[in-house]
């Protein structure tokens, strides 16, 4: 257990619709990173969010957006979605945020599975 | 932009022999270099990595051993377990792509009893 927590564990949808997906990082960390993993895309990078400021962003949607909350934990809404959309979203966070030089360890919580039909 | 070319994309070992996988990048400001383990619909766990100030780094069984002049990484498995079965995905972090970890394409490494 890597001490991140993902709710909701499965979710299955329609599409056109909306829904959101929380994080709770591990306790003490201040940045909360969102990857998709697909079949076809493999692991991709999202977003990052560091002690409730964004701090990166990937090749993110516009359909598509995160914030940090003031107690640290996260949220990635997904809107519009696509047959495409369906993919398992994981969440990891770390101590400190990053730099130029320096990447702290991520540690991934158990990800959501995503089904959109 | 990042880039990390990951091979093979398949291994299959015997128990007890050693299983090597590698990647390699093309952004030479890359400072960061984890290997994590994926079972089937789990969560990507860490469980080795390496900085570029350090050119090996081992832990029991697994060691990494870092080339920045030729800009690739190697994860090293040694006596292989039928449970070190998965998928091993490497990835890079650092320079003006800091923060985020580009992963490779993952390596599906099957060990037989």
């Amino acid at each position: 257990d890597s001490g991140v927590t993902q709710t909701p564990k499965h979710l299955i949808t329609a599409t056109g619709q909306r829904v959101t997906l929380r994080c709770s990082p591990r306790s003490g960390d201040l940045s909360v990173y969102w990857y998709q993993q697909s079949l076809d895309q493999g692991l991709q990078f999202l977003i990052q969010y560091y002690n409730g400021e964004e701090r990166a962003k990937g090749n993110i949607l516009e359909r598509f957006s995160a914030q940090q909350f003031p107690d640290l934990h996260s949220e990635l809404n997904l809107s519009s979605l696509e047959l495409g959309d369906s993919a398992l979203y994981f969440c990891a966070s770390s101590a400190q945020a990053a730099s130029s030089t320096y990447t702290d360890t991520q540690y991934f919580g158990p990800g959501t599975r995503l089904t959109v039909l | 932009g990042e880039n990390v070319e990951q091979h093979p994309s398949t291994l299959s070992v015997q128990e007890g022999d050693s299983a090597v996988i590698k990647c390699t990048y093309s952004d030479s400001a890359s400072n960061y270099f984890p290997w994590y383990k994926q079972e089937l619909g789990k969560r990507p766990q860490l469980i080795i990595d390496i900085r570029s100030n350090v050119g090996e780094k081992k832990d029991q069984r697994i060691a990494v051993t870092l080339n920045k002049t030729a800009k690739h990484f190697s994860l090293h498995i040694t006596e292989t377990q039928p449970e070190d079965s998965a998928v091993y995905f490497c990835a890079i972090a650092g320079g003006t792509s800091y923060g985020k970890l580009t992963f490779g394409q993952g390596t599906i490494l099957t060990v037989h009893p």
